[in-house]
């Protein structure tokens, strides 16, 4: 079954610096683009960034909200997907959830269960 | 870039009626757009993709559809179970914006 488990969440001040790791299990991590979203508490969903295959070029694209902050990386080696984040704000407290993009589409078909930051003084 | 607007943002509706969920484009997107339910509580899950393609093990209650800018989502016959919040989501190109969901509770 595949299986995406996210780690790396916690309290931090406004300025720091933390970094996500998202571990993929039961199918070729390799194969797949892979992408973070976010929920802030109580509020809705927003995509902030996503990878693609290597096959693809590896290439990353971010949402404005976090372009130049947040950094999208991978090792396909060790089926780890990693999300660096930097300057954060007390906007970026929500659940960040590992995603992974289906074959031959873009929708979010496999999600973690997510892992939350909070960003406060 | 391109807006897409949910509606209604909240629904109530009775066991075993029909219920549907819009979601507008502010430009063409295709057919690339995918929904999703978040049951209180629990992770995102994806009903429907390109539109109209009902997600392996998804209740065939579920479906969608499009026309031009205006896609759809329905639930024929509303179970207990789908009390949740449905979300749009285009990925034609980036951003890839959700809608701002729509909460569906039971009657």
């Amino acid at each position: 079954e595949a299986q995406l488990v996210e780690s790396g969440g916690g309290l931090l001040q406004p300025g720091r610096s933390l970094r996500l790791s998202c571990i993929a299990s039961g199918f070729t991590f390799g194969d797949y683009a892979m992408s973070w979203v976010r929920q802030a508490p109580g509020m809705g969903l927003e995509w902030i960034t996503f990878i693609t295959s290597r096959a693809y070029g590896g290439t990353t694209e971010y949402a404005a909200s976090v372009k130049g902050r947040f950094t999208i990386s991978r090792d396909d080696s060790k089926s780890f997907a990693y999300l660096q984040m930097n300057s954060l704000k007390t906007d970026d407290t929500a659940v960040y959830y590992c995603t992974r993009i289906a074959v031959g589409g873009n929708a979010f078909d496999i999600w973690g269960q997510g892992t939350m930051v909070t960003v406060s003084s | 870039d391109i807006q897409m607007t949910q509606s209604p943002s909240s629904l109530s509706a009775s066991v075993g009626d029909r219920v549907a969920i819009t979601c507008r484009a502010s430009q063409g997107i295709g057919n690339s757009l995918a929904w999703y339910q978040q049951i209180p509580g629990k992770v995102p899950k994806l009903l429907i993709h390109s539109a109209s393609t009902l997600q392996s093990g998804v209740p065939s209650r579920f479906s969608g559809s499009a026309s031009g800018t205006e896609f759809t989502l329905t639930i024929n016959s509303l179970q207990p179970e789908d009390v949740a919040t449905y979300y749009c989501q285009k990925y034609n190109s980036v951003p890839w914006t959700f809608g701002q969901g729509t909460k569906v509770d039971i009657k």
